[in-house]
């Protein structure tokens, strides 16, 4: 069985443009979730899917980031315009029940 | 939300026991606790959970206290691929299902 796979693994940008980062879960897992780890701080929180719906996106850190799940399938998390700050790893999870398996993550350099 | 203490680093010699300690006094009664792992450039790896009662996988034991304000990892035989950053946090999955990553443990498991 794939694990949940994250496109690209490293992603370099400049300051100003726009990043879309891309996840496809376990298959037959409902659940997606979004993380983050920036500037070497804690993995926090960005938001959760249940099918094609945000349960939860409480972690959005504001309106440049914008998250889909069209058809319930993979998700993408588009970043614009992408800021300084936003550099760090992206993760993504996903979970049939409570048990979060993560990918490997997407390293995002906002140069 | 539940706050959790973990100490920054620990050494374990290859081939024994590493324990791990968390305290979480603050825990509610509905809250599991799970313990995640993150072997470097990798994502947050399930290890195992449990609510009161001592819990056993193939990957590790928990010791949970019968107060349930802190509990204990156990790798019974470490390997250098145990090396990674551990991770407690407690979770019910009601209302929310984000996870809690705070800073946990660095072990480093020495040959």
């Amino acid at each position: 069985e794939a694990g949940v796979t994250q496109f690209p693994s490293h992603s370099v940008i400049e300051k100003g443009q726009t990043v879309t980062l891309r996840c496809d879960p376990i298959s037959g897992h409902d659940n997606l979730y979004w993380y983050r780890r920036v500037m070497g701080k804690e993995i926090k929180f960005l938001l959760h899917f249940v099918k094609e719906s945000k349960q939860d996106e409480s972690g959005m850190p504001n309106n440049r980031f914008l998250a889909e799940r069209t058809g319930g399938t993979y998700s993408t998390l588009k970043v614009q315009p992408a800021e300084l700050e936003d550099s760090g790893v992206y993760f993504c999870a996903s979970s049939r029940g409570y048990i979060q398996y993560f990918g490997a993550g997407t390293r995002l350099s906002v140069l | 939300d539940a706050k959790t203490t973990q100490p920054p680093s620990m050494d374990c010699a290859e081939g024994r026991a590493a324990n791990l300690p968390c305290n979480h006094s603050t825990i509610s009664g509905n809250e599991y606790v799970y313990w995640y792992r993150q072997i470097h450039s990798q994502g947050p790896q399930y290890i195992i959970h449990g609510l009161k009662n001592n819990e056993t996988n193939e990957m590790a034991s928990l010791i949970i206290t019968e107060d349930r304000k802190s509990s204990t990892l156990i790798l019974p035989h470490a390997t250098l691929r145990d090396t990674a950053v551990y991770y407690c946090t407690p979770y019910s999955g009601a209302g929310s299902y984000q996870l809690t990553f705070g800073k946990g443990t660095k072990l480093s498991v020495i040959p």
